[in-house]
């Protein structure tokens, strides 16, 4: 059974940093996986989709990697910015359209 | 964002009562999803369709059921709400093509 694990649960680091988050599941036999960041009261935003032909992905301060092989995704987020304040998840897309979904991590950029 | 609208965002309702929530999408998507999401547990798969009438069981379906009778609407139904079934709901769809996955902005449903 697949299973998705994002550690730490939560996170605070100063403004400014570079930090990476992190996303582990189980099985690589995977379809996609995909970042999302959600704000309190929001649904989730998307961020980066990384098809599994493919290592990584990178939007603006973003860089998502992929590596099946050990079952791992990182989000790297550049130069943080209070803004960035939010929860973000990790979600696994399998061959059967079954998305399975990381409990996320929650970050916390301190001014 | 898709075009993704949830209906209504915000409801209160008794023990008992049934519940629809709508899930209303305005780009001929084929997959559609809903999920709750609960401090502790995270997003839940409730139900999702893969196209007008074929819906499939999501890991925690039992007191939901769900319709799509238009490519365009998804509804999900609580027959008779408990307190248990306090949560927030989203709705989702799979963009053909990419496979991403796009969000509603949620339904925070309470049932007292």
């Amino acid at each position: 059974k697949q299973e998705v694990t994002q550690i730490p649960a939560a996170l605070s680091v100063p403004e400014g940093e570079n930090l990476v988050l992190n996303c582990s599941f189980t099985d690589s036999a995977i379809y996609n996986l995909q970042w999302f960041r959600q704000d309190p009261g929001k649904g989730l935003t998307s961020l980066l989709l990384i098809q599994s032909s493919q290592r990584e992905q990178t939007s603006g301060r973003l860089n998502a990697s992929l590596d099946k092989s050990s079952g791992r995704s990182t989000l790297y987020i550049a130069a943080s910015q209070p803004g960035d304040s939010a929860t973000y998840l990790c979600a696994v897309i399998l061959g059967d359209d079954k998305i399975i979904f990381g409990k996320g991590t929650r970050l916390h950029i301190l001014p | 964002d898709a075009g993704i609208t949830q209906s209504p965002r915000h409801k209160v309702t008794e023990t008992g009562t049934p519940v629809t929530l709508r899930c209303h999408q305005t780009e001929n998507h084929r997959y559609m999803y809903w999920y709750r999401q609960d401090p502790g547990h995270g997003l839940r798969l409730i139900h999702y369709s893969y196209g007008v009438k074929d819906t499939d069981k999501g890991e925690v379906s039992d007191g939901y059921s769900v319709s799509r009778s238009k490519t365009e609407d998804f509804l999900l139904t609580l027959e008779s709400a408990t307190s248990s079934q306090t949560s927030v709901y989203f709705c989702a769809i799979t963009e053909q093509g990419s496979g991403e996955l796009f969000f509603g902005e949620g339904s925070r449903l309470t049932v007292l």
